[in-house]
């Protein structure tokens, strides 16, 4: 595998499930990001990991939960979301020069 | 106050003929920008990047940055229907911890 890869593809969740998602990254970067897209907005940013510590949490509500094991991996913890948390949710890294590559996202449902 | 602007259009362009991006930004102390594609259901693509005034070609891609006027374009030459996607215009913003800021995006449309 190359670049940044995101499991699962798809998901669609009820109010009270707890799923996971994955990301992983094999472009030897330090940094890993967490972003929202919603139609007809720009892309949020949710959390930022530099070398597995977390430096940026934009007020992202708490039923998102990050989790930064290594460099290389990322997870987004989600439980109890709401239909309007449905959206594309893309995973990003960077190393030294500051260019983002994005993985290819999870569409997610919360019906 | 919006950090990164960009007209949303549809902008539609023949095959063969330039289309022209533009984007404003409103920190004056951003020193890093990009340009990214996005085709309908896929992730952003980085296509192009650029840090210093004047113009940066890759292939039929060029960005033109000019900071005074906070302003950074992406000119496609010799467009093609493979070109049709949304593009999207990121800045780097040095006081929030060089936490990127994108725009809506341009959605671009090259008619055969």
């Amino acid at each position: 595998e190359t670049g940044v890869t995101q499991t699962p593809r798809h998901l669609v969740m009820g109010m009270t499930n707890k799923k996971s998602l994955k990301c992983e990254q094999h472009l030897g970067h330090n940094a890993m990001y967490w972003y929202k897209q919603s139609a007809k907005k720009p892309l949020e940013l949710m959390f930022v990991y530099n070398f597995k510590e977390q430096t940026e949490n934009n007020s992202v509500p708490s039923r998102f939960s990050p989790e930064c094991p290594n460099s290389s991996h990322l997870f987004l913890h989600l439980h109890t979301l709401q239909p309007e948390d449905s959206a594309l949710y893309l995973c990003a890294s960077s190393g030294t020069i500051n260019e983002q590559f994005f993985g290819p996202g999870t569409r997610l449902t919360v019906l | 106050q919006k950090e990164v602007e960009q007209n949303s259009g549809p902008l539609s362009v023949p095959e063969g003929a330039i289309a022209s991006l533009n984007c404003t930004y409103s920190d004056r102390v951003s020193q890093s920008f990009f340009w990214y594609r996005q085709y309908s259901g896929k992730s952003p693509e980085l296509i192009m990047s650029i840090y210093s005034n004047g113009d940066k070609e890759d292939g039929r891609f060029t960005a033109q940055l000019n900071k005074a006027s906070q302003y950074v374009s992406l000119l496609i030459r010799d467009s093609q229907p493979s070109d049709s996607a949304t593009y999207l215009c990121a800045v780097i913003v040095p006081d929030t911890g060089n936490q990127f800021y994108f725009g809506t995006g341009t959605s671009l449309t090259v008619i055969p």
